[in-house]
């Protein structure tokens, strides 16, 4: 079966960095563009980055822009996200999540558990 | 960018109570809007794609609707299980995203 399994959060203090990862297991994880997607505490989901299934292509939001960069390891089935400079709002439970196109519209069919970045002096 | 809005922000429902919750887009996005349920500790779990698709596995009770601009996510019956929050979320703009701000569903 599909999981995803997110690592390598923590607390760390703003301006210093940070590199997460989400271990995929279950499918072609080659197949599949691949979302990191967070969550701060108490509040909505925020999409955060994406890459393409062949590693060509990656995308990111406004918020994190220029700061974190996304990449995948094909041969070992990761997925990482590096994040720079970092800052209090980017405290959040951190998703990696696996993209589907369904009828044209992508859709997040599997989710990992999470793991939370605390960015605090 | 599109924008994404939810109505009601909240809601307190009773087992058995027929519910729908809309989302609105600030411009037209066609039919590429999904729904996503998520209990308290959890993971997002998709519910709708495509505005009125089904998901495979979600029971029946769960039905969208909607293109364009607005969007409505149904429960006909609403289930003990069913008391989470429920996101919407354009594809429209793919490969970037936007999910709606959540309207949360508890017992009355």
């Amino acid at each position: 079966q599909v999981q995803l399994v997110e690592s390598g959060g923590g607390v760390v203090q703003p301006g210093r960095s940070l590199r997460l990862s989400c271990a995929a297991s279950g499918f072609a994880f080659s197949d599949y563009d691949m979302h990191w997607v967070r969550q701060a505490p108490g509040k909505g989901l925020e999409w955060v980055a994406v890459m393409s299934y062949d590693g060509r292509n990656k995308y990111y939001a406004d918020s994190v822009k220029g700061r974190f960069t996304i990449s995948r390891d094909i041969s070992r089935n990761t997925l990482d996200l590096y994040m720079n400079s970092l800052r209090p709002e980017d405290t959040a439970l951190y998703y990696c999540a696996k993209d589907v196109e369904r009828e044209l519209s992508h859709l997040f069919d599997y989710w990992g558990q999470g793991t939370l970045v605390t960015v605090s002096s | 960018d599109i924008q994404m809005t939810q109505s009601p922000s909240s809601l307190s429902a009773s087992v058995g109570d027929r519910i729908t919750i809309t989302c609105r887009a600030s411009q037209s996005i066609n039919n590429y809007l999904n729904w996503y349920q998520q209990k308290p500790g959890k993971a997002p779990k998709p519910l709708i794609y495509g505005a009125s698709s089904l998901q495979s596995g979600v029971p029946s009770r769960f039905s969208g609707s909607g293109s364009g601009t607005d969007f409505t996510l149904t429960i006909s019956s609403l289930q003990p299980e069913d008391f989470a929050t429920y996101y919407c979320q354009q594809s429209y703009t793919t490969p970037l995203f936007t999910f709606g701000p959540g309207t949360k569903v508890d017992i009355k």
